[in-house]
């Protein structure tokens, strides 16, 4: 089945600065990638997403890239407001014909003022 | 526009008790709909998915059971709570399919004491 695994685990980085995570799964047939942003005692929310006929998608602040022969993703986030501090997983579709994803463990990331 | 509601925000039960969480879905019909599980600072964990009425697939062997008894109403139930049920539980549907566009819930922080 898929596996998905992220890095870093923890992320911390000055306000301003830019962040990146890093995303690996094992199913070369998954088509579909999400990243879902939670904060603190909420739910998880689709932030962006990525098929794979796509190399790379942009939305304001975040960009999603897809490395499809070394099956990697990646998050960036540029000019990092306190806002972003949140916990980020990422996810990628499962090829099994059922309707659902493979989530990483997710990131921590911090912001810091 | 779609939503999604789930109740209650918060539960705090004995072990040994019956749980039921109820999850429905507005202004789509025919949802995916999913129940995940998230213990304290870890990742997402998908307990059950349902594509349609009465039918029922489980990630994963539990305490816990779901059902589905009408399009855009999910339902996940234990007769009897353990200690490890302890949790946060997310109810979650998509329209697409592999799980696509995934729109979570607010939530039930479960405490099983």
């Amino acid at each position: 089945g898929e596996n998905v695994e992220q890095h870093p685990s923890t992320l911390s980085v000055q306000e301003g600065d830019s962040a990146v995570i890093k995303c690996t799964y094992s199913d070369s047939a998954s088509n579909y990638f999400p990243w879902y942003k939670q904060e603190l005692g909420k739910r998880p929310q689709l932030i962006i997403d990525i098929r794979s006929n796509v190399g790379e998608k942009k939305d304001q602040r975040i960009a999603v890239t897809l490395n499809k022969t070394a099956k990697h993703f990646s998050l960036h986030i540029t000019e990092t407001q306190p806002e972003d501090s949140a916990v980020y997983f990422c996810a990628a579709s499962i090829t099994d014909g059922n309707n659902r994803l493979a989530f990483g463990k997710g990131n921590q990331v911090v912001v810091i003022p | 526009s779609q939503t999604i509601h789930q109740w209650p925000a918060t539960l705090v039960q004995p072990v040994g008790s019956p749980l039921s969480l109820e999850c429905t879905v507005e202004g789509t019909s025919n949802p995916n709909l999913y129940w995940y599980r998230q213990a304290a600072g870890r990742g997402l964990q998908l307990l059950f998915y349902s594509v349609g009425i009465g039918q029922i697939s489980s990630e994963v062997p539990q305490n816990l059971s779901a059902s589905r008894p009408q399009d855009r109403q999910f339902i996940l139930s234990s007769k009897k709570l353990l200690l490890s049920d302890s949790g946060f539980y997310l109810c979650a549907w998509s329209v697409g399919g592999f799980g696509e566009k995934l729109f979570f819930g607010s939530g039930t922080q479960l405490s099983v004491l």
